[in-house]
Formats: C-alpha cells, sequence, structure tokens
C-alpha cells in the first residue's frame, strides 16, 4: 500500500483560481518535500517543511505541516497557465530523517484559460 | 556545487536483455542515494535507496537490483528486462544524516521503453 497519499489525483482549475493539493501519510513524516514536474522532465523542489504546524510560502505557493506531522496540504493563490504540471510530496519515513525518502501518488494540475 | 548526472537520457531496449543505468554524484560526499520509478503521469515509486557504499535497501520486490560500488556512483540493472519494466526513471541524493536533512536533488530521468 502506498505510504504516502495525494489529493485530488487530478486537478483542473480556471486560471485565477485558488487550488489546495493534500498530502496524508500513515507514518509521521520526518520531513515533507513537496515538488513540481513537468511531464518527463526531473523534478523542481518547491518547499521542505519540518515542524509540526510549520508553514511556509513562496511566490503564490504556501506549504502547511500539521501538528503531528501525518498531513500537508500546498496551496496556491491566484493560479497561473506556469503552474501546470504534476505535484508531487515526498516524506521521509525513518527516524534517520530523509534516508527512506518515499513520495506520493502525484497531482496533475491542469490551468485552463 | 553539487551535480548528478545520470544517463542515457532514453533507452530503448527489447525484452530478455540486460539493463544498466548509471547515476553519479559530485560535490558531495557520503549522500544517501535513490532510484526512483515513475509510471506516466503518475508519483515517484521507490526502488532502491542506499546510505553508504554496498548499503542497498531494496522496496519493491522486481527483477531489478542495485549497486553502489563507489561512494557516489549508483548503479541500477536488470539481468533480462520485462515490459513491465519500462517507464521513467530518476536517479536521487540527499545530505546524509548527522548533517541535516536537505531535499533530495534529482538527475534529469532516463526513458526506459522495452519492447
Amino acid at each position: 500500500s502506498q505510504e504516502l497519499e495525494q489529493s485530488p489525483q487530478s486537478l483542473i482549475v480556471q486560471e485565477g483560481k485558488n487550488l489546495t493539493i493534500n498530502c496524508t501519510s500513515s507514518k509521521t513524516l520526518y520531513g515533507l518535500y513537496w515538488y513540481k514536474q513537468k511531464y518527463g522532465e526531473g523534478l523542481i523542489f518547491l518547499m521542505m517543511l519540518q515542524k509540526g504546524g510549520e508553514e511556509k510560502s513562496h511566490e503564490k505557493i504556501t506549504a502547511k505541516l500539521d501538528e503531528k506531522k501525518q498531513q500537508s496540504s500546498l496551496h496556491i493563490t491566484a493560479s497561473q497557465p506556469s503552474h501546470a504540471g504534476i505535484y508531487l510530496c515526498g516524506g521521509g519515513l525513518t527516524n534517520f530523517g530523509n534516508e527512506k525518502l518515499t513520495f506520493g501518488t502525484g497531482t496533475r494540475l491542469t490551468i485552463i484559460p | 556545487s553539487q551535480t548528478i548526472h545520470q544517463w542515457p537520457a532514453t533507452l530503448v531496449q527489447p525484452v530478455g536483455s540486460p539493463l544498466s543505468l548509471e547515476c553519479t554524484v559530485e560535490g558531495t560526499s557520503n549522500p544517501n542515494l535513490y532510484w526512483y520509478r515513475q509510471a506516466a503521469g503518475r508519483g515517484l515509486q521507490l526502488l532502491f535507496y542506499s546510505v553508504g557504499i554496498g548499503q542497498i535497501s531494496s522496496e519493491v520486490p522486481q527483477n531489478l537490483s542495485a549497486s553502489r560500488p563507489q561512494d557516489r556512483q549508483f548503479i541500477l540493472s536488470s539481468k533480462k528486462l520485462l515490459l513491465s519494466d519500462s517507464g521513467f526513471y530518476l536517479c536521487a541524493w540527499s545530505s546524509h544524516r548527522g548533517r541535516g536533512n536537505t531535499e533530495a536533488f534529482f538527475g534529469q530521468g532516463t526513458r526506459l521503453t522495452v519492447v
């Protein structure tokens, strides 16, 4: 079974609208990472969260990690075509940190005009 | 600065043929190393990870194997490819514990098509 689940699996959003992607772990996360990927390319690092309750923002993207460190959300405000792609959450699942770095199922984001 | 090299970028191999994908990291020492596979438009499946030379952890039983003959070299192999081995393979590295957690840095990937 997948240790990290993302929802939704795909998302179609009109340009300018806000959206949220969720990531849920069956285990405590020792480091939570958000990446973006364009099809067939490598991953672009967005943000890393480590502490329960932590929140970070970069441009129009905000990521949060819950207090129990088992759930994270990625929120995009006023979406743009450049936000389209596959969003992946990754987490360290051992208390040695990121040695076993597992990723979620991915969310495919499409922005329509 | 650190860099990661992964090759080849694309590969077409017949069923039953062997496979060797190589990944090397520069500019760091004793990294954690990873091999992932990604099906079209899906998430990343962790195949193998390594915390040191000769130390390989396998996450998914399959006909693939991994080796780490040198500190910054990670190799993904198969003796006989199956059609189901087709996919996008990504190598990555992260800093070793004791240096604090960092994000993983990814190679550009290898698109493998088994025919």
